[in-house]
C-alpha cells in the first residue's frame, strides 16, 4: 500500500526558503522506474506541476519556476525534500507530493498525499 | 493560462451523461504524449481516474471512460450520480515546455 505526506511550515514569510518534506511507504525510490512529484494548487485554482526526481536521481522542473526548485531524496529515509527559494505571496498554495508511474506514452501521479497548506505572509 | 485548455464548468442530470474535453496542441497531445484524468472533491486531494488515455485503475467504476483524438481528450461519465460532482483535471507531456502540464479543471454538477 503506497501512502505519502507532506511535512513543513504553514507559514512563511515573503523572500524566505520553503522546504517541505514528502514521506512515503509502500515503494523504494531506488526501484528503477520509480519517481515522487511536487505539485501545488492556489486556493481556488488549477494544479500546478513543480518538480520530479527519479530513482536514478533524474530530476526535472518546472521551467518557470526552476531557478527557484531544488528536489532532493533521501532513499534510507523514503524522504523526497522540496525547496523553493525567495518566496512571495502568490506561492500561497496547497501543495502536493505524488507518486510518479511512467508509461511509454509519458506517465501519470497514481497516489497523491493529503497536500500541506502553506500561506505566504509577512 | 493552463497549455491544456478544458471547459471550466459542465453540468447534467442524474442518470444523463456528460463529457468534458481537454485541448492541447502539436506538442503535446498532438504529439503522441498520453492523457492522464484526476478527480478532486473540494478539501482532497486528486485521485487519478484514467491514465494512458483510456485506462482505468482498480476502483473506478465503468461509467468513468476516456478517448483521444489528435490534439484532444475527452473525460465521459455515464449515468451521471450526484456523488460524481466534483472538479476534474487532464494531465499529459508537452515536449516544447519539458514539462509536466496541466489543464485548468472543469467543475461538474449534477443538477
Amino acid at each position: 500500500q503506497i501512502t505519502l505526506k507532506e511535512s513543513g511550515p504553514t507559514l512563511v514569510k515573503p523572500t524566505q526558503t520553503l522546504t517541505l518534506t514528502c514521506t512515503f511507504s509502500g515503494f523504494s525510490l531506488s526501484t528503477s522506474g520509480v519517481g515522487v512529484g511536487w505539485i501545488r494548487q492556489p486556493p481556488g485554482k488549477a494544479l500546478e506541476w513543480l518538480a520530479l526526481i527519479y530513482w536514478d536521481e533524474d530530476k526535472r522542473y518546472s521551467p518557470s519556476l526552476k531557478s527557484r526548485l531544488t528536489i532532493t531524496k533521501d532513499t534510507s529515509k523514503n524522504q523526497v525534500v522540496l525547496t523553493m527559494t525567495n518566496m512571495d505571496p502568490v506561492d500561497t498554495a496547497t501543495y502536493y507530493c505524488a507518486h510518479r508511474r511512467d508509461i511509454v506514452g509519458g506517465g501519470y501521479f497514481d497516489h497523491w498525499g493529503q497536500g500541506t497548506l502553506v500561506t505566504v505572509s509577512s | 493560462q493552463s497549455v491544456l485548455t478544458q471547459p471550466p464548468s459542465v453540468s447534467g442530470a442524474p442518470g444523463q451523461r456528460v463529457t468534458i474535453s481537454c485541448t492541447g496542441s502539436s506538442s503535446n497531445i498532438g504529439a503522441g504524449y498520453d492523457v492522464h484524468w484526476y478527480q478532486q472533491f473540494p478539501g482532497t486531494a486528486p485521485k487519478l481516474l484514467i491514465y494512458g488515455n483510456s485506462n482505468r485503475p482498480s476502483g473506478v467504476p465503468d461509467r468513468f471512460s476516456g478517448s483521444k483524438s489528435g490534439t484532444s481528450a475527452s473525460l465521459a461519465i455515464t449515468g451521471l450520480q450526484a456523488e460524481d460532482e466534483a472538479d476534474y483535471y487532464c494531465q499529459s507531456y508537452d515536449s516544447s515546455l519539458s514539462a509536466v502540464v496541466f489543464g485548468g479543471g472543469t467543475k461538474l454538477t449534477v443538477l
